[in-house]
């Protein structure tokens, strides 16, 4: 069984704060990515990876950071987190047969 | 690029009745197409897929078909209960074999289907 999972599932944070979250697959998965999901908006691509070190903007970079030192290892940055970065984040890796497997996601609050 | 609309955005069914979520795609090279379900405080789970060589495929209760020329495809839920109360929602890609980004998912915005017992 694959598995994915990430480091909180749920987090506080303030404004101006720095916050890291993780993902660690343990399928020796190429790519991975980051998603935002917010009612009614659906899953909104943040950023992904294909390889160490590799990253690419998704749709809504703006704001976040990521960093992939290790293969089975991704995580996102929120530099400076503001209240509109009040969402559920969900990590996921990609298969060689396309499909995605998702963690269990870490609703994050900025106050 | 790729776009994937999704209807309908709520459904709500009595229990043992059939469901039918549907979504359209606008890239033609598109050939990979799965369904998630979300249940609620939970991860998305693959409950189903389906490529382009093949127009429809069944797993018990569920079953997905494609129209490749119409560029739509559906989830039907047949003699549905209590527990198919979730969030489903559909993606397209191309596939890894293109390489680079259009190997990603393409997802649809949801739909919030409630099964009344």
């Amino acid at each position: 069984d694959v598995k994915v999972t990430q480091s909180s599932r749920y987090l506080v944070k303030r404004t101006g704060e720095k916050v890291f979250l993780e993902c660690v697959q343990d399928m020796d998965h190429e790519n991975m990515f980051w998603y935002r999901q917010d009612p009614g908006l659906g899953l909104r691509l943040i950023y992904f990876s294909y390889d160490v070190k590799m990253k690419e903007k998704g749709d809504i970079p703006e704001g976040y950071s990521v960093s992939r030192e290790k293969k089975e290892r991704f995580s996102l940055i929120l530099e400076s987190a503001s209240t509109n970065q009040t969402s559920m984040y969900l990590c996921a890796s990609q298969s060689s047969t396309d499909t995605q497997y998702f963690g269990p996601g870490t609703r994050l609050t900025v106050l | 690029g790729e776009n994937v609309e999704q209807h309908p955005s709520t459904l709500s069914v009595q229990e043992g009745d059939s469901a039918v979520i549907k979504c359209t795609y606008s890239d033609s090279a598109s050939n990979y197409f799965p369904w998630y379900k979300q249940e609620l405080g939970k991860r998305p789970q693959l409950i189903i897929d389906i490529r382009s060589n093949v127009g429809e495929k069944k797993d018990q209760r569920i079953a997905v078909t494609l129209n490749k020329t119409a560029k739509h495809f559906s989830l039907h839920i047949t003699e549905t209960q209590p527990e198919d109360s979730a969030v489903y929602f559909c993606a397209a890609s191309k596939g890894l074999g293109y390489g680079g980004s259009q190997g990603n998912l393409i997802f649809g915005k949801g739909t919030k289907l409630s099964v009344k017992p």
